[in-house]
Formats: C-alpha cells, sequence, structure tokens
C-alpha cells in the first residue's frame, strides 16, 4: 500500500465550483498533516496544515479522519487562479518542522473559465 | 518574506560527471532537506541534515550521494557520478519551529 494515495485525476471543473479532493495515509503513526499547493515545474507551498478538529482558510476547508487515517480538501467558489496540482503531504513523530515529508502523488485541477 | 535560494535553476551534465547543487537556506533555520522530483511523479525525500550531520536519509540516497553544509550558510548536494535516471527536479527546504520553506529547485538534466 502506498504511503500516501490520492486520486491523480485530473478534475476539470468550471470556475465558481466546489472541488474536494481525498488522500489515505498508511503510517498510523503520522502526526503532521498538510495541504501542498504544486504549480507546474515550481516548488511545493504550503496551502494549509490540517488539524483533527477540522480547519479553515477562507474557501479552503481540510478535515482529518485518524480513525480512518483519512485527510479531504473542500475547496469552494473555485477560480482559475486554483488551478494547480493539490498534494497530500504526512510527516512523522517528532516536533513539527524537523520530520521528513511524505508527499502523495497530487490531484491535479483545472478550473475551466 | 525570506527565501530558500537554489542555484543554478537548471544544470545538464553527462552521464558520469560530478554534479553540485547549492542552496541558501533561511538563516535562522536549523533543519536542511533535500527532496527530489522526477518528471510526472511524487516529490521524494532524500535526506535531513541537522547540527553538521545526516539525521535521516531515504533508500534513493546512496554512496554517489554527500551533503554538506560548509560555510554555515551554504547547503550543497553533492552526486559524485551522475546517472540518466539522477534526471529530476531537486528542492531544497530548510525549516524551523513553523514549519518548511522550500526552494524553487534545480532542474537536473543527465545526458
Amino acid at each position: 500500500r502506498k504511503e500516501v494515495e490520492q486520486d491523480p485525476g485530473p478534475f476539470n471543473v468550471p470556475e465558481g465550483a466546489t472541488v474536494a479532493f481525498n488522500c489515505t495515509y498508511s503510517n498510523s503513526a503520522s502526526q503532521s498533516f498538510f495541504w501542498y499547493r504544486q504549480d507546474c515545474r515550481k516548488e511545493p507551498k504550503l496551502l494549509m496544515s490540517v488539524y483533527s478538529s477540522g480547519n479553515e482558510d477562507g474557501r479552503f476547508t481540510a478535515q482529518l479522519n485518524r480513525a480512518s487515517q483519512y485527510i479531504s480538501l473542500l475547496i469552494r467558489d473555485s477560480k482559475l487562479s486554483d488551478s494547480a496540482t493539490y498534494l497530500c503531504v504526512v510527516s512523522g513523530i517528532s516536533n513539527f518542522g524537523n520530520e521528513k515529508l511524505t508527499f502523495g502523488t497530487g490531484t491535479r485541477l483545472t478550473i475551466i473559465p | 518574506e525570506p527565501e530558500v535560494t537554489q542555484t543554478p535553476s537548471h544544470q545538464v551534465t553527462q552521464m558520469g560527471q560530478e554534479v553540485i547543487l547549492r542552496c541558501v537556506p533561511i538563516s535562522n533555520h536549523l533543519y536542511f532537506y533535500w527532496y527530489r522530483q522526477i518528471l510526472g511523479q511524487k516529490v521524494e525525500f532524500l535526506v535531513s541534515f541537522y547540527n553538521n550531520e545526516i539525521s535521516e536519509k531515504s533508500e534513493i540516497f546512496d554512496d554517489q550521494f554527500s551533503v554538506e553544509r560548509p560555510d554555515g550558510s551554504n547547503f550543497t548536494l553533492k552526486i559524485r557520478s551522475t546517472k540518466l535516471e539522477d534526471s529530476a527536479m531537486y528542492f531544497c527546504a530548510s525549516a524551523w519551529v513553523y514549519g518548511y520553506t522550500f526552494g524553487s529547485g534545480t532542474r537536473l538534466t543527465v545526458v
């Protein structure tokens, strides 16, 4: 089983639509969870951390289900600028910021005008 | 906003040659990393570095790879004898308590 598994897509959705991405991870000892965004041939950039209680940042909502080892990202009112690859990322037990990150393969999103 | 700087942005090298990829991490960060991404594939961890030594490395990071922080500011990744399959985007990252910052990457092409 892959360490971090995502639907590779592509997801092609019209501007203004709501889109949801899912991710599962295999290591139950994982402690920190993130969604990163990667534009074509660019570095990954942190979109948001994911907490057990769920968290929201503007149009973006992330959820974590530790029992199911499942992470989700919801994007509401999608914009053309949301077109990118969304990476599900987990890291292991340690102080935040000094553990290796394990990346999923990413889900490609294209917003259609 | 502080940045992680990587040079060169693109390196073309012949198979069997040595390459050194350079990174300048954020100045107050203490943890340093190299990741790579083969075209069309996921980002993969190579090595982490803390307190002037390797703290963890992946199976990819074999004897052909080495890292160094020679002068307290630069952080380098050396590949001794490049193979075609080393062609990838190499990302440096540094971190402190508040998480990672990635550099913009070096695209290595081995011909």
